[in-house]
This record gives C-alpha cells, sequence and structure tokens, in this order.
C-alpha cells in the first residue's frame, strides 16, 4: 500500500537549473498540495489542486509552477532554482479538506 | 497575529510524566482541526482529528475550545518514543477553504 510517493528523494542543484518534483497517490484522493518546510518557518502551502486538470496559488508560489495532467499525479516545477529554494518539499493528499491529509516522506532539495 | 499559534517549546518532561500543550487559531469560523507528529527530518503523520466534544486516543486526549479558539493535547504516561514535534493544524470555513499548519511544539522525553 505506497499511499503518496515522493521522487526523487535528494536532490542538488546549480543556481538557474530546472527540475520537476513528482507526487503520485494511489487513495484515488481528489486534492493534493505541495509544501515546503524550511527550519523554525512550519509548513507553507506552494500550490495545491481540488482536482485532475486543476490548481490553484498558495502561500509561496512564487518560483514555482504546477501540473495535474492525472488525477494520481501532482508535479511541482522550479524553472531557474534559486538558494532560496533550499528545503524540504512535502506533497500530501486527501479526498475532501474535511479529512486529513496523507503526506509523502519528503524530497531534500538542495540549490548551490 | 499569526492564523494558528503553537508554543515552540522544547517541552523537557521525564518518563512517565504529564505533558500538555495548546494552539490558538485566529479564524472563530474555523471548522476541522488536526494533531499531527512530525520525527526529525521525516514527514508530518496524521496523530489525531479533535472533536468538538474532545476525543481520546490511548494515552493520548484532544480538546477544542472555541470560546478561547484553541486546541490542546495532553499526553498520558510519557514514552521516550513520544519524542516529537507536534504540529497543529487548523481549516477555516468553506468548501475551499484554507488548512494552516502550525509551526510545531517540541517534545523530549527524558529516561
Amino acid at each position: 500500500n505506497a499511499g503518496v510517493t515522493q521522487t526523487p528523494k535528494f536532490r542538488v542543484l546549480k543556481t538557474g537549473q530546472s527540475m520537476t518534483l513528482l507526487c503520485a497517490q494511489d487513495m484515488n484522493h481528489e486534492y493534493m498540495y505541495w509544501y515546503r518546510q524550511d527550519p523554525g518557518m512550519g509548513l507553507r502551502l506552494i500550490h495545491y489542486s481540488v482536482g485532475e486538470g486543476t490548481t490553484a496559488k498558495g502561500e509561496v508560489p512564487d518560483g514555482y509552477n504546477v501540473s495535474r495532467l492525472k488525477k494520481q499525479n501532482f508535479l511541482l516545477g522550479l524553472e531557474s532554482a534559486a538558494p532560496s529554494q533550499t528545503s524540504v518539499y512535502f506533497c500530501a493528499s486527501t479526498p475532501n479538506p474535511r479529512q486529513p491529509q496523507h503526506f509523502g516522506d519528503g524530497t531534500r532539495l538542495s540549490i548551490l | 497575529r499569526k492564523e494558528v499559534e503553537q508554543d515552540p517549546g522544547p517541552f523537557n518532561v521525564p518518563e512517565g510524566a504529564t505533558v500538555a500543550f495548546n494552539c490558538t487559531y485566529s479564524n472563530s469560523a474555523s471548522q476541522s482541526f488536526f494533531w499531527y507528529r512530525q520525527d526529525c527530518r521525516k514527514e508530518p503523520k496524521l496523530l489525531m482529528s479533535v472533536y468538538s466534544s474532545g476525543n481520546e486516543d490511548g494515552r493520548f486526549t484532544a480538546q477544542l475550545n472555541r470560546a478561547s479558539q484553541y486546541i490542546s493535547l495532553l499526553i498520558r504516561d510519557s514514552k521516550l518514543s513520544d519524542s516529537a514535534t507536534y504540529l497543529c493544524v487548523v481549516r477555516g470555513p468553506g468548501s475551499a477553504s484554507k488548512i494552516i499548519f502550525g509551526s510545531g511544539t517540541r517534545l523530549s522525553i527524558r529516561p
């Protein structure tokens, strides 16, 4: 029972490089979220999706883009990575906002 | 004022002690409340939902005080394995409502 799977688990990028983080869930959840977590800051919402083909901005969307072409996948893109985007990224999903979220085990991203 | 506030701690208590911490929220119309647990460098995991009448799950008790706009978590007979950061999560009103995570309270249980 995989739940929420994030790939990759670790990545080091140089400033200006691009990359895509993948989140996949096998629970048929409608809602999916991307967060970043920095020391002492808690989880901050980057973007979210309320269903296939939909996306919306969260609290800190600048520098990121997302796509939800398939219900089970939610992609987070960094077009031109900056050192300020060094963080741990978590993906989460839920059937609806009244239910708790299920998290992936995170992607640790360092931008040099 | 932050939308969801927690005392960052750390709370350092001996094994077997009872410990409690609160989380305050600013939107009086908030509808759903949860406690999550996060171990160092791991993903948050649901500990328990918080219901209006209060609820208990083994050694853990959660309470909601709507009048004062806070939720609480009580841990009885604490174990070494309870050492973690506890995150308060609050959902606002409406179908497209915001879900806000507190910054967490660190708990350390000593032998």
